[in-house]
Parts: structure tokens; sequence; C-alpha cells
């Protein structure tokens, strides 16, 4: 159990395309899901957290108006890069943890989206 | 808010050998301790969590200890293997509000046959 799926797993596009992400949580319901970006051989870096029903909260120096989170139901949520350049060029991560459990939960990560802007 | 520091960064062991990676944390509240094995290109997977009320856990081959006075837990690996080769990244969290956990920098594992 606990399957996040993430799609497209790979998208190159030129440069000013918008991009969407998806992320699902295929055999739980996730009021939560997270949105990280990961460069080459370094951490997880938090975006944003994504709640069912409510605005994204973003972390310090993500830009809410390029990096744009949907999440409309409580097995989806969307990451959209917006006129995208090459400096987003980056490997995008999406994570998910149950509903409804009091107690802290591990996160169940998608496959990872590599995105690549010519 | 919660700072996690995980050292090595990078760590060669031979085939066999133990792997012993270490990470600290600031905020006491900070009550569950996962930790995640990624492979090159791939998602991070949990292979192992411990939560405040436990000093140690172990499964097969892998433990994890915390001290929380000291505010350290610590990843062992033992006999490992070629296919124990990845990034492990450890990570805090409290319960209670919107649970976002903090991550360490990771530390790339190599291990030599």
């Amino acid at each position: 159990g606990a399957v996040v799926s993430q799609h497209p797993s790979w998208v190159i596009c030129k440069s000013g395309t918008s991009v969407k992400i998806e992320c699902r949580s295929l055999d739980f319901q996730a009021t939560t899901m997270f949105w990280y970006r990961q460069f080459p051989k370094q951490s997880l870096m938090l975006m944003a957290t994504s709640n069912e029903g409510s605005k994204a909260t973003y972390e310090q120096g993500v830009e809410k108006d390029k990096f744009l989170i949907n999440h409309a139901s409580l097995t989806l949520s969307t990451l959209t890069v917006t006129s995208a350049h090459p400096e987003d060029s980056s490997f995008y991560i999406c994570s998910a943890t149950r509903q409804g459990l009091t107690s802290n939960q591990p996160q169940h990560f998608g496959d990872g989206t590599r995105l690549s802007i010519l | 808010g919660e700072n996690v520091e995980q050292h090595p960064s990078t760590l060669s062991v031979q085939e066999g050998d133990s792997a012993v990676i270490k990470c600290t944390y600031s905020d006491s509240a900070s009550n569950y301790f996962p930790w995640y094995k990624q492979e090159l290109g791939k998602r991070p997977q949990l292979i192992i969590d411990i939560r405040s009320n436990v000093g140690e856990k172990k499964d097969q081959r892998i433990a994890v200890t915390l001290n929380k006075t000291a505010k350290h837990f610590s990843l062992h690996i033992t006999e490992t293997q070629p296919e124990d080769s990845a990034v492990y990244f450890c990570a805090a969290s409290m319960s209670g509000g919107s649970y976002i956990p903090t991550f360490g920098r990771g530390t790339s594992l190599i291990v030599h046959p």
C-alpha cells in the first residue's frame, strides 16, 4: 500500500512553456502533499506544502506565481511551472502522508519528474 | 525552525563492513525520525523510522538509535552489500500542525565489492 504516482516522469520543453506535474495517491487519501526540488547530489528542498481545499503554503524564496499548486482532491495535487526557463530545470518530487492519523507518519514519494528546459 | 545536520556527506566502505550515518537535530519537540534511501534517479524510500519513545529499533541489517538528550540519531547498516550503495537521508519532525519534516543533506554510501 501507500503508492504515490507522479507524472510525467520526464519533460523536455522550450523556454516559456508552462509544465504541469501531477501527483496522485493511489490507495490512500492524503490531506497533505509536499513538493520538493532536488538538484544533482543534493538534498530535497521543500518548495511548498499542499493542503486539500486550501491554498498551498510556500517556503521562503519560492515564487508562488511561478510554481502554481492546486490540491483539488484528497488524492491529487498538481504543480504547474509557469513560463519555465532553463534555470527551472531540475528534478521535482512530490510526497504524501496518510489522512486522519494522529501521529507522524512517513512520507510516500512519487517517482519524480525530471524537467529540462531548453 | 528545525535544523538537521547529517554526517558524513560521503561514506565509502568495503563489502561486509558496517556503515554508520549520524544526524543531529535542534528542536527538542521533534519526535519522529525516519530514514530514506534514494538510489540514483529514483524516489526516496523509507527504510526505517524511530519515534521518541524508544531508543533503538532494528530491522535485519539495519538499525537506528536515538539519543533524545543529546538530540542525535544514527543509522547503522551491518554486513553491507553493493546494493546498499545509495544516498541516505535522515529527517526529523514533530506531531501536530502540518507535520513538515526537515531533511538532512544526505550521505552518499558507496559499498565496494
